[in-house]
């Protein structure tokens, strides 16, 4: 089974500010399959990017996805207040499973 | 527009059952394999089951097979996930959601509480 592990596990930045979130996993990934989903207190996660780099319908062009193998990346180019948050990645496996990180919750300096 | 609302969720003593519903609107509910993914309390998301979209096929995760069991009513546009033999750990948020590589409409969470 493949093992997502985020990084840092909390992100302390102003608006503005420039947000970088990684994503590595313990075996290479097919970029078709990894996601991020953004979490706010007391809602359901929302799909952010999927195939690695795509974003899904309504999300802002400050967000954006990279990488491939076993490297990810999720960055927020301009932070605005509503970004603060919880951001998971997630990878689609054999069997076939779902598999998530453990998130990156990125707060206000 | 894409709607998923669950339901069902309690409080259940261990060892008990529930069975929670998914009702989805705002698309063809038989073209879309579904989900449910659950998130306890202060943690992260932890996928535990899936459908095919003609409910030929299901998946579990390891920690919920034998125990769960999800199923649809593609007539009725509704998930289930019915819940047994449940444990403390089993305490959390369900969520239903939809899609196959990755899920682009999730509901709003049904909560599972298991105590005595």
């Amino acid at each position: 089974e493949i093992v997502l592990t985020q990084s840092p596990g909390t992100l302390s930045l102003s608006p503005g500010e420039r947000a970088t979130l990684s994503c590595r996993a313990s075996q290479s990934v097919s970029s078709r399959y990894l996601a991020w989903y953004q979490q706010k207190p007391g809602q359901a996660p929302r799909l952010l990017i999927y195939g690695a780099s795509s974003r899904a319908t309504g999300i802002p062009d400050r967000f954006s996805g990279s990488g491939s193998g076993t490297d990810f990346t999720l960055t927020i180019s301009r932070l605005e207040p509503e970004d603060f948050a919880v951001y998971y990645c997630q990878q689609y496996g054999t069997s076939p499973t779902w598999t998530f990180g453990q998130g990156t919750k990125v707060e206000i300096k | 527009e894409v709607q998923l609302v669950e339901s069902g969720g309690g409080l259940v003593q261990p060892g008990g059952s529930l069975r929670l519903s998914c009702a989805a609107s705002g698309f063809t509910f038989s073209d879309y394999w579904m989900h449910w993914v659950r998130q306890a309390p202060g943690k992260g998301l932890v996928w535990v089951s899936r459908i095919y979209g003609d409910g030929s096929s299901t998946g579990y995760a390891d920690s919920v097979k034998g125990r769960f069991t999800i199923s649809r009513d593609n007539a009725k546009n509704t998930l289930y996930l019915q819940v047994s033999s449940l444990r403390a750990e089993d305490t959390a948020v369900y969520y239903c959601a939809r899609g196959k590589l990755s899920f682009d409409s999730w509901g709003q969470g049904t909560l599972v509480t298991v105590s005595s």
